[in-house]
């Protein structure tokens, strides 16, 4: 059971460039969320999807972009990299709430990336 | 403006005694609280939560306490163990399935 997959685990990057970090998931969850962990500021909401075909900004979106055409696969893009992009990102999946309690998040391993 | 915020950045405690994590909160909003645990290198895992409409909330040693009316909850671990060392961080749960994260506390407990 594999559960939320990130891939890759590192990534050094030169500013300006594009990436995509990829997010996969097989729990059949329908919400989706990418977060960044910087030091001192715990992990901060970038986008997040309620299901397949919606997406909607969080806490700090700027210079991502995100698409959802699967229940499984939630990709965060890096349009033109930059230093401040430089932080420690984590994909979670989970169930709606809608009715449920405990709707708990599971997280990938994380993805290390540095912006030169 | 941090809307959770954990005000201890570290904690450490000897081996058996009880480890006491604490949080604050300012949007009354919030309808469930979470903990997580994260070790170097992997991914936060969920440890334990409670409904904003309970005050407590056990799973072995693991309790969660949460005083509404002081917008604060606690995560107490009795026995702490040498296994338990990693940084716990404070989440709740806006509309929907949002997240808002604290800083985390570093727990180190010694042998």
């Amino acid at each position: 059971n594999a559960g939320v997959t990130q891939t890759p685990k590192f990534q050094v990057l030169k500013t300006g460039q594009s990436m995509t970090l990829q997010c996969a998931q097989d729990m059949n969850h329908e919400y989706m969320s990418w977060y960044r962990q910087d030091p001192g500021m715990g992990l901060r909401l970038i986008h997040y999807s309620v299901g397949a075909g919606i997406t909607d900004q969080g806490e700090v979106p700027n210079g991502y972009n995100v698409s959802r055409s699967t229940t499984e696969d939630f990709p965060l893009r890096l349009l033109s990299a930059a230093p401040s992009q430089t932080s420690v990102y984590f994909c979670a999946s989970s169930y709606s709430s809608g009715g449920k309690e405990n709707t708990e998040a599971f997280f990938g391993q994380g993805t290390r990336l540095t912006v030169v | 403006d941090q809307q959770v915020k954990q005000n201890s950045p570290s904690l450490s405690v000897q081996e058996g005694r009880i480890s006491i994590l604490n949080c604050d909160y300012t949007n009354s909003m919030f309808d469930y609280f979470l903990w997580y645990k994260k070790y170097p290198a992997e991914g936060p895992t969920f440890l334990i939560s409670i409904s904003s409409i309970k005050d407590k909330n056990e799973d072995g040693r693991f309790t969660v306490f949460l005083n509404k009316s002081a917008k604060h909850l606690s995560l107490h671990i009795v026995p702490s163990q040498p296994g338990d060392s990693a940084v716990y961080f404070c989440a709740a749960k806006e509309y929907g399935n949002k997240l808002v994260f604290g800083a985390g506390t570093i727990l180190r407990v010694k042998s």
